[in-house]
């Protein structure tokens, strides 16, 4: 099972910052906190990760309490193309098999005009 | 676009059939993984190859089997098909089984079970 909680559904205007709370609140010292989203039809698209230092890139920023509990990612000026399924995950930063990703349900953001 | 490929794009096929998917990835990536995404919910992983090898797998019964050919391309046979196989299957592919790798997912296929 998942082991992070999202909001089901967020509506955000165009141009406007989009902030996407998740909560991980079972998250272990060696996993790390990774985001994805997933436009209709399409394969889930990697964002960003981190571990407990805030992270950017230039697709979104990354957000992380100091107890490592919750995160926050941030789209600074959402588009209509940022409509999409994002996902938060806690997976172990290594390899083999347990390197690969638990996906709950996410959060179904709605950029409006 | 990733560099993950997938064939075919859809496919419907009739219960108790079986079907093979494919998937060819990014270059340099030598791990591909199998997920299955049911209408309306986040992918689940199926299992993953590594080096020609199984080396994870989810919960999904034996009748779901895969390869992986030395081009690191993979394929997914599901024997047996049920209605509850209706799904997008995704591979993802990424270089290596250690360090803070992203996975790289292809478009999908799109089966079918009637």
């Amino acid at each position: 099972d998942a082991k992070t909680t999202q909001p089901p559904s967020m509506d955000c205007a165009e141009g406007r910052a989009a902030n996407l709370p998740c909560n991980h609140s079972t998250i272990s010292g060696n996993e790390y906190v990774y985001w994805y989203r997933q436009i209709h039809s399409q394969g889930p698209q990697y964002i960003i990760h981190g571990l407990k230092n805030n992270e950017t890139n230039e697709m979104a920023s990354l957000i992380i309490t100091e107890d490592r509990k919750s995160s926050t990612l941030i789209l600074p000026h959402a588009t209509l193309r940022d409509t999409a399924v994002y996902y938060c995950i806690v997976s172990p930063n290594y390899g083999g098999s347990q390197g690969n990703l638990i996906f709950g349900k996410g959060t179904k953001l709605s950029v409006k005009p | 676009e990733t560099g993950v490929t997938q064939s075919p794009t859809h496919l419907i096929k009739t219960r108790g059939q079986q079907v093979t998917l494919r998937c060819s990835s990014q270059s340099g990536h030598n791990t591909v993984s199998w997920y299955q995404q049911a209408l309306g919910q986040g992918p689940q992983f199926i299992f993953q190859y590594y080096r020609e090898e199984e080396n994870g797998r989810g919960n999904f019964p034996p009748r779901f089997s895969g390869l992986q050919f030395p081009n690191y391309s993979s394929e997914l046979n599901v024997n047996a098909l049920e209605l509850d196989d209706s799904a997008l299957y995704l591979c993802a592919s990424r270089p290596g089984t250690g360090g803070a790798y992203e996975q790289y997912f292809g478009p999908g296929t799109r089966l079918t079970v009637t």
